[in-house]
């Protein structure tokens, strides 16, 4: 069975650009949920979707958004990037069986902001 | 506030020994507790998560952490260390009873070096 898969791996951008990330999950799997990993803030918690509905959603400016699409697929969009979202963007994928729920990372998309 | 602490930036530990790498937490309600571990050069990966009911969860790799409500505390143990068990490890709590939206919230990491 396939990973997650994301794509781009890497990405540059400048100022005031956006960027859509993608996210495919393990086949079957209906709940996406993205991260961001930079040195200097760690781990946050971006969204969280189940079955195309944001089910959770972590402290993030509006400018960082996210939806899924009917075959579980999800994409994140950063708009009027900042130099302070140049970071690792982390998506995992999870089968939600009751409240067991094993999630799954994908490789990461490595965003460099100039 | 909710957050979530891991006292130790490093914590070393010789192979064959046993290993606790330690976690609290503050939330308002009742958690979940997750730990994750990051290899390097290599993405995160989930190792177990705490939902309710026993204490002592089971993870992969050997892993297992134990819950401690009066402690607020979600040590990971391991009995035996493994070279191979060198990573990066965060702990990380979501907090079930807040309104709307749960709070996830992440530690800033323990990095665990096995020695031979």
């Amino acid at each position: 069975k396939a990973g997650v898969t994301q794509t781009p791996r890497y990405l540059i951008k400048t100022r005031g650009q956006q960027v859509t990330l993608s996210c495919s999950p393990i086949s079957g799997h209906r709940s996406v949920s993205w991260y961001q990993q930079t040195p200097g803030q760690g781990l946050q918690f971006l969204f969280e979707y189940f079955s195309e509905t944001q089910r959770n959603k972590g402290n993030f400016p509006g400018r960082f958004s996210g939806r899924q699409f009917s075959n579980s697929r999800s994409e994140m969009n950063v708009s009027t990037l900042e130099l302070g979202d140049s970071a690792l963007y982390l998506c995992a994928s999870s089968l939600i069986a009751g409240e067991q729920e094993t999630q799954y990372f994908g490789p990461g998309t490595r965003l460099l902001v100039l | 506030a909710q957050s979530v602490a891991q006292p130790e930036d490093q914590v070393n530990v010789a192979e064959g020994n046993p290993l606790t790498v330690k976690c609290t937490y503050s939330v308002s309600g009742n958690p979940y507790l997750f730990w994750y571990v990051q290899y390097p050069n290599r993405g995160l990966q989930f190792l177990l998560k705490y939902i309710t009911g026993d204490n002592l969860v089971k993870g992969s790799y050997g892993f297992e952490a134990e819950f401690n409500k009066s402690q607020t505390s979600f040590h990971l143990k391991k009995p035996s260390a493994l070279v191979s068990d060198s990573a990066l490890y965060f702990c990380a709590v979501r907090d079930t009873e807040s309104g709307g939206y749960q709070k996830v919230t992440f530690g800033t990491g323990t990095k665990l070096q096995v020695i031979p």
